[in-house]
């Protein structure tokens, strides 16, 4: 069963926008990493939040973890068009060696 | 290499026969996954290497997969007697790893592979 699920599973906005996603989870982790798709293939990773963080920065991404919540927020400021993808929550667990990844969810940014 | 690099790219299979999957990992990375996603799907996790350590292989979905990884670089994942429901596309994933999950994971650009 899949740790993070991704809500909402298709987001469209418009190039200038801010995006967000959101990431639940049920058990207790380690920390909680996002990872972008484009086009079906390799994910790339785009940041990592631990378990005693709240809110992280790189770029114009900011995330946020609230773990009496379960839950995790991936915002995109100021969209561009490169930024449409599948964006995926994963989250490490202190008794497991791999990753848990959601479903994900469909970001169109359109120009 | 700079990243980590997975062959074929394409993988076109008659149901039945045999496939293997090659993964190429970032050099230095002890950890290795292999996941596989469906289309429109997450990712299901299949198995994991670390270094040295007997391999975890609880989320291969059959005893027709299986997967070595020799002198602690390059992996193989094998598909015996393929049937249409492995029609996935096969992600391999290396990190530096020490028992735990916290670092970031780079994967490879993925094997489509089709049964038909």
């Amino acid at each position: 069963s899949q740790q993070g699920e991704e809500d909402p599973q298709a987001l469209s906005i418009q190039e200038g926008e801010n995006a967000t996603m959101n990431c639940s989870y049920k058990t207790s982790i380690n920390n909680l990493q996002w990872y972008r798709q484009n086009s079906g293939r390799g994910l790339v990773h785009l940041i990592l939040i631990r378990s005693n963080e709240r809110e992280k920065h790189s770029g114009r991404l900011r995330v946020t973890l609230d773990t009496s919540k379960k839950s995790s927020s991936l915002l995109i400021t100021a969209s561009r068009a490169a930024d449409t993808a599948s964006y995926f929550c994963a989250t490490g667990r202190g008794s497991a060696r791999q990753l848990t990844f959601g479903s994900g969810t469909q970001l169109t940014v359109l120009p | 290499g700079a990243g980590v690099s997975q062959s074929p790219s394409n993988k076109v299979t008659e149901k039945g026969k045999d496939v293997e999957l090659r993964c190429d990992p970032i050099s230095g990375h002890t950890a290795l996954y292999w996941y596989r996603q469906s289309l429109g799907q997450g990712l299901e996790f299949l198995i994991y290497f670390q270094g040295n350590s007997a391999p975890d292989k609880s989320g291969l979905p059959s005893d027709r997969f299986s997967a070595e990884r020799t002198g602690g670089s390059v992996s193989t994942l094998t598909i015996q007697r393929t049937q249409q429901e492995d029609s996935a596309v096969y992600l391999c994933a290396s990190s530096l790893a020490f028992g735990q999950t916290n670092y970031g994971y780079t994967f490879g650009s993925g094997t489509r592979l089709t049964v038909v």
